[in-house]
């Protein structure tokens, strides 16, 4: 059974700096993509950032770009989000999701699993 | 960026009842690289359909989906009370990925 678990979220204030962790298991980790997908209260989902399998590609949206970073460790089934300069607007549940491949390209990904989300709040 | 536009916002259906939800691209998906996923409220989004028609594994096939270009459609035959909920349009044709802004189906 694939099961996704977030974790590291909380408050912090604007200009901070804050890592989210997501262990993966039930699958064969380094042969998927991964991604962050946040969702801020009460409105949609975002796509924030997406890893290649081998860890060496990736890629960010336009709002995030410069200041996260998305990384994975292979021999221990984590996906991370390092996620510094915070802003207010940067208030979400952020998932981790497992990025299922229709194409070559970074944009060639529906996620077929997600985890629970983690609340990141950012306010002073 | 391709933007997704769902309609309606809100849908009041009462079970049994078929719903239809529309999910309209800016420009064309390519080769129809469009998903839906359904939400509940304090869950995570759950995969319906890929690929605009192909439902994901272990979905009810009273979900279905249809379209292609620049229009789409997730059908649900029948109302369970279980499908309340609100439902996403993905993209994934082009870069960056995108999502519409949801449909709410709410009970009558």
């Amino acid at each position: 059974e694939v099961q996704l678990l977030e974790s590291g979220g909380g408050l912090v204030q604007p200009g901070g700096s804050l890592r989210l962790s997501c262990a993966a298991s039930g699958f064969t980790f380094n042969t998927y993509a991964m991604s962050w997908v946040r969702q801020a209260p009460g409105k949609g989902l975002e796509w924030v950032s997406i890893i290649s399998g081998s860890g060496d590609s990736t890629y960010y949206a336009d709002s995030v770009r410069g200041r996260f970073t998305i990384s994975r460790d292979n021999s221990k089934n984590t996906l991370n989000l390092q996620m510094n300069s915070l802003r207010v607007e940067d208030t979400a549940v952020y998932y981790c999701a497992r990025g299922h491949r229709a194409y070559s390209g970074y944009a060639g990904y529906y996620f077929d699993y997600w985890g629970q989300g983690m609340l990141v709040t950012v306010s002073s | 960026e391709i933007v997704l536009t769902q309609s309606p916002g809100t849908l009041s259906l009462s079970p049994g009842e078929r719903a239809t939800l529309s999910c309209r691209a800016s420009q064309s998906v390519s080769s129809s690289y469009l998903a839906w996923y359904q939400q509940k409220p304090g869950q995570a989004p759950r995969l319906l359909i890929n690929r605009a028609s192909r439902r994901a594994t272990g979905i009810p096939d009273r979900f279905s989906g249809s379209g292609s270009g620049t229009d789409f459609i997730l059908i649900i035959s029948r109302l369970e009370p279980e499908d309340f909920a609100v439902y996403y349009c993905q993209q994934y044709g082009s870069s960056p990925l995108t999502f519409g802004q949801g449909t709410k189906v709410e009970i009558k």
